[in-house]
């Protein structure tokens, strides 16, 4: 069965532009996270989602960074005035159910680098 | 704020040793605990996760988890080239929402 998939694989942009970045879950996954992974370091809880509403946003670093998942299903990334810091790989995961022991699957990741 | 640490490596062993990655954490109250494997330029991976006291097997790999003294391991025995990777520790966060990931042990292994 299809995977997480997230689109697209690699974005650059300039300083100051805005990006989204979207994630399409495995079919039928409830939960959804988002993380950022810099080089050398572990993902970077940003987002969860349950559903459509956003149950922990408590990771995203300040209000330059959106999510949304209108439909429970698709989410879109959302980084406003892009910095040079915010160049990572942003990871996104998704899980059945509610219980914090099921695995979570990760998608490939969105590379985006901010010139 | 919860904090999982682990020794950033590299880690080199030969093929058909065992290796043995550490993880310790902060947060008494942690539950369970994750094993991901992250080959170069790809996502995370479950491997292992475990939240009793004791060991867990499976296959070549064996998770060691000691409550009292807060750290998680992970054995691999026979280690393989293709074994090499980053090998990420996590837990859950406080609200049980997500998970807090160590910044990874890079293993690497000859042949």
């Amino acid at each position: 069965g299809a995977g997480v998939s997230q689109t697209p694989s690699n974005k650059v942009t300039e300083k100051g532009k805005y990006v989204e970045l979207r994630c399409d879950p495995i079919s039928g996954h409830t939960a959804l996270y988002w993380y950022r992974q810099s080089l050398g370091q572990g993902p970077e809880f940003l987002i969860y989602f349950q559903g459509t509403g956003a149950a922990d946003d408590s990771g995203l670093p300040n209000d330059r960074f959106f999510a949304v998942r209108p439909e429970g299903s698709v989410s879109t990334l959302k980084i406003q005035r892009t910095e040079r810091g915010d160049s990572a790989v942003y990871l996104c995961a998704s899980r059945s159910g509610t219980s914090g022991y099921n695995e979570q699957f990760f998608g490939p990741g969105t590379r985006l680098t901010v010139l | 704020q919860k904090e999982v640490e682990q020794n950033s490596g590299p880690l080199s062993v030969p093929e058909g040793a065992i290796a043995s990655l550490n993880c310790t954490y902060s947060d008494r109250g942690s539950q369970s605990f994750f094993w991901y494997r992250q080959y170069s330029g790809k996502s995370p991976e479950l491997i292992m996760f475990i939240y009793s006291n004791g060991d867990k097997e499976d296959g070549r790999f064996t998770a060691q988890l000691n409550k009292a003294s807060q750290y998680v391991s992970l054995l691999i025995r026979d280690s393989q080239p293709s074994d090499s990777a980053t090998y990420l520790c996590a837990v859950p966060n406080q609200a049980g929402t997500a998970l807090i990931f160590g910044k990874g042990t890079t293993l690497s292994v000859s042949s």
